[in-house]
């Protein structure tokens, strides 16, 4: 089946500088890629998605990048600011056999001001 | 309406209590689910429904039975649960399974905290 590793576990930033969140994904079958904010004590919410026609998508202060062939995404933040500390999870979904969607194990940024 | 209403937010059961989960989305979604959340770890899949139907059961065990009564309502029912399934269970709907669907963001509710004593 499908498995999403994400990396860093933790990353500290200097408020105002990039972050960079990194996941590889084992199934060349999966075709949409969400990332996905979560709050400490609130529920997951979409942040920025992407599908397998597309290589790169951007939303004012984040990005996300696919590399089909190498079966990497990763999140970019920039100009990072204290209220962008949460946990953030990157996730793949396939399209066939059950349409499951899989999760990283989750990366926490600390935004030091 | 974006929204997905869980209910109760927080739950404190016995281990031979019987208890129900409840779900609910007015956004016309046809793809629902539930998914098992512990401290400091990512969302499990549990169950997927789609237009009513159970599609996906990841081997969860027969304690927690789900249901969806209809389009707009999920339920998952808990009885003589352990400790150890304690944690937040999330629910989520998105438009459609499939990707004939232009949409296939998951909205999450809030969740429900349950304690299992």
């Amino acid at each position: 089946g499908e498995n999403v590793e994400q990396h860093p576990s933790t990353l500290s930033v200097q408020e105002g500088d990039s972050a960079v969140i990194k996941c590889t994904y084992s199934d060349s079958a999966s075709n949409y890629f969400p990332w996905y904010k979560q709050e400490l004590g609130k529920r997951p919410q979409l942040i920025i998605d992407i599908r397998s026609n597309v290589g790169e998508k951007k939303d004012q202060r984040i990005a996300v990048t696919l590399n089909k062939t190498a079966k990497h995404f990763s999140l970019h933040i920039t100009e990072t600011q204290p209220e962008d500390s949460a946990v953030y999870f990157c996730a793949a979904k396939l399209n066939t056999g059950g349409f499951k969607t899989i999760f990283g194990a989750g990366t926490r940024p600390f935004v030091k001001a | 309406d974006t929204e997905v209403t869980q209910t109760p937010k927080h739950l404190v059961m016995g281990m031979t209590n019987k208890k129900s989960l409840k779900c609910e989305q007015h956004m016309g979604h046809r793809a629902m689910y539930w998914y098992k959340q512990k401290a400091k770890k990512p969302p499990e899949l549990m169950f997927v429904y789609s237009y009513e139907k159970l599609s996906i059961n990841e081997s969860v065990p027969s304690r927690f039975s789900p249901e969806c009564p209809n389009s707009s309502l999920l339920n998952l029912h808990l009885h003589a649960l352990q400790p150890e399934d304690s944690a937040l269970y999330l629910c989520a709907s998105s438009q459609d399974l499939v990707e004939r669907a232009r949409n296939t963001e998951a909205f999450f509710g809030q969740g429900t905290r349950l304690t299992v004593v």
